[in-house]
């Protein structure tokens, strides 16, 4: 009964492959997010989804385009993966834009670009 | 100036003894802050938040509100080897949907 759940957990690939990240929350939440955290630690927001609909898009390069079929997933899918993509990507869920923006996180998907 | 500025760690207290973790944020319009904690690789956890000025607690958690001041703090109490973690401060935006999460002081709690 995961609340946020990602998958995979771990993705080790090559630079220039695509590869994608899928997300999906039980919590009946209206919004969700992509997030990454580099190796100094700071959680830097990507993208939201609100009601399938995109919201935030932050200075990302198109190389990452994010994919919400339902209010309930939100799959993020990268092309050309480039050693700089290497991080942990966090998927979060609100319940709605609103606020007061209480934020859940999956467990992360810890992605390595060799 | 950063959006969110969280005071430099790491921060290493013995066990039994008081860590306080300091916020301050930029936008004025903020009305919402959280506390998040996060174990080494694993993913931020909510603990805390706090919307009205003044002090909330929660066990051994207490969060103190000063708006005026755009400042927020944890102070976690008793604190145990398993308080050892990175905290992170988000403020919620006022004209944004986004929340914008601060550095992160890093606890470590000596036995």
């Amino acid at each position: 009964d995961t609340a946020v759940s990602q998958t995979p957990k771990y993705l080790v690939t090559q630079m220039g492959n695509d590869k994608s990240i899928k997300c999906e929350q039980n919590l009946g939440h209206d919004t969700m997010y992509w997030y990454k955290q580099d190796s100094k630690k700071f959680l830097k927001i990507m993208f939201s989804y609100n009601n399938k609909e995109l919201i935030i898009n932050e200075t990302v390069p198109n190389r990452f385009s994010p994919k919400s079929p339902d209010k309930a997933h939100l799959n993020l899918h990268i092309n050309s993966l480039e050693l700089g993509d290497s991080a942990v990507y966090f998927c979060a869920s609100s319940q709605d834009l609103r606020g007061p923006y209480e934020q859940y996180f999956g467990p992360g998907t810890r992605l390595t670009v060799t | 100036q950063k959006e969110v500025e969280q005071n430099s760690g790491p921060l290493s207290v013995p066990e039994g003894a008081i860590a306080s973790l300091n916020c301050t944020y930029s936008d004025r319009g903020s009305q919402s802050f959280f506390w998040y904690r996060q174990y080494s690789g694993k993913s931020p956890e909510l603990i805390m938040s706090i919307y009205s000025n003044g002090d909330k607690e929660d066990g051994r958690f207490t969060a103190q509100l000063n708006k005026a001041s755009q400042y927020v703090s944890l102070l976690i109490r008793d604190s145990q080897p398993s308080d050892s973690a990175t905290y992170l401060c988000a403020p919620s935006p006022s004209n944004d949907y986004k929340l914008s999460f601060g550095a992160g002081t890093t606890v470590t709690v000596r036995a």
